[in-house]
């Protein structure tokens, strides 16, 4: 069964640079959702969409903007970039609001230095 | 506010042993309980779900009942595997006042790590 994708799978920036991540939902899921993972930490839920529009706003720093497109899929945007950034980033998709399972993708490993 | 507790790690088991993980939670609703398991380098994977109070979710030998009374949704697993060896998160969709969609908080994270 296809999953969630997203690219690219690590990134390296440097500190001040931009990056952009992109996630593509499970086929016919509307609703995306993004989390950071810092090292040894728990996810942390940043944004979610629900049929393009935000539906919810976790920690996410105003540095980072993002959108989800006509086709579902999702970019993550993230200017001034800070060492403390590096995380592992994961999107995740599901099939309406009120269907409550999330399926994750692999996650993007983003290394500022 | 709404919150969860897992138990701490990381655990080192035998094979064949018993598995616990504790996780508790704080609610003002009535949330729908997530158990999602990560293997080295890979994303996370839904491992089992209950959604209202006395559901018992299983998936692969794994076992959580969802206990209202004591606000837990504990992990449990009668004979772990090798192959079991990996981080497991207890995580919690809390629902307040219908002004959260969906966005899930996840526990500490709890390593597991079973030896031959």
């Amino acid at each position: 069964a296809a999953g969630v994708i997203q690219s690219p799978r690590h990134l390296i920036k440097e500190k001040r640079e931009t990056a952009t991540l992109k996630c593509y939902p499970i086929p016919r899921h509307d609703t995306v959702y993004w989390y950071q993972q810092g090292p040894g930490q728990d996810p942390q839920f940043l944004i979610s969409f629900y049929e393009k529009m935000q539906s919810d706003k976790g920690s996410i720093p105003d540095r980072f903007s993002a959108q989800q497109f006509s086709d579902y899929h999702s970019e993550l945007n993230m200017s001034s970039l800070e060492l403390g950034d590096s995380a592992l980033y994961f999107c995740a998709s599901s099939l309406g609001l009120t269907n409550r399972e999330q399926y994750f993708g692999p996650g993007t490993r983003l290394t500022v230095t | 506010g709404d919150s969860v507790t897992q138990m701490e790690g990381p655990v080192t088991l035998s094979e064949e042993a018993f598995l616990t993980i504790n996780c508790t939670y704080t609610a003002t609703g009535y949330p729908s309980l997530f158990w999602y398991v990560q293997y080295p380098g890979e994303g996370l994977q839904l491992l089992l779900k209950a959604t209202k109070a006395d559901d018992k979710g299983s998936n692969k030998g794994f076992e959580a009942t969802y206990r209202k009374e004591t606000t837990s949704f504990h992990l449990e697993k009668g004979s772990v595997q090798v192959s079991d060896s990996a981080v497991y998160f207890c995580a919690p969709l809390f629902n307040a006042g219908g002004t959260s969609y969906g966005k899930l908080t996840f526990g500490q994270g709890t390593i597991l790590t079973v030896h031959p």
